[in-house]
């Protein structure tokens, strides 16, 4: 099993819609989760750390679920500059590694 | 001003030859990272330095050396290329080494796209 997965996608969505994406992690020890976002061609940016309270940032909202091992982004409003890929990553200082999942694609369609 | 600036951004080679391919990033960081992203996008880490030292070296072939003469600069050096080298292999910062108050975020240069023929 994979440290970090995620659903590769793509998800087609119109202009405007709300979509939410989760990524499952494996190691119940791991402290900290974000989620990043890479264009295509350019390299990963931090989008938004992920806190167990839950946490928003204008139309983004991340969720932690650490009974289910699981993290969540939702879009709200989506615009198309939003289409990218989001990768969840996760860290725990047991192993001192930041993992990355394999990202999930999103495309926003007018 | 580039935060982490690596080259060169886009590599063209035969199999057999040996590349290298620098970092450097001006943020102060104490940490630096070598990741390697295939065609299926899987960002996979290789090594990580703290302070010029190695603190991270995954399952990578020993065809494939870092070195670190500061903790502003990280080099890969690869010998001996083969075709599933082929790949974009990003050098990435962050504040400290993780487990030392690392928040996790990572600070990633532009890529380096290596292709093998």
């Amino acid at each position: 099993r994979k440290e970090v997965e995620q659903d590769p996608g793509p998800f087609n969505v119109p202009e405007g819609a709300t979509v939410a994406f989760n990524c499952t992690y494996s190691n119940s020890a791991s402290q900290s989760f974000f989620w990043y976002r890479q264009d295509c061609r350019k390299e990963p940016k931090l989008l938004m750390s992920v806190y167990s309270s839950g946490n928003e940032d204008g139309r983004f909202t991340a969720q932690l679920n650490r009974a289910s091992q699981y993290i969540s982004l939702l879009i709200r409003d989506s615009k198309l500059s939003d289409s990218a890929t989001y990768l969840c990553v996760v860290y725990h200082s047991s192993a001192s590694k930041i993992i990355f999942g394999s990202g999930t694609r999103l495309s926003i369609r007018p | 001003d580039t935060a982490v600036s690596q080259t060169p951004k886009y590599l063209v080679t035969q199999m057999g030859n040996d590349k290298s391919i620098k970092c450097e990033q001006n943020l102060g960081h104490d940490t630096m990272y070598w990741y390697k992203q295939d065609s299926k996008k899987f960002l996979k880490i290789m090594f990580s330095y703290n302070n010029k030292e190695l603190i991270i070296n995954e399952t990578v072939p020993n065809r494939f050396s870092p070195k670190s003469p500061d903790k502003a600069h990280l080099n890969l050096h690869i010998n001996s290329l083969e075709l599933g080298d082929s790949a974009v292999y990003f050098c990435a910062s962050s504040l400290r080494r993780p487990g030392q108050g690392n928040t996790g975020e990572l600070f990633f240069g532009e890529g380096s796209r290596l292709t093998v023929l």
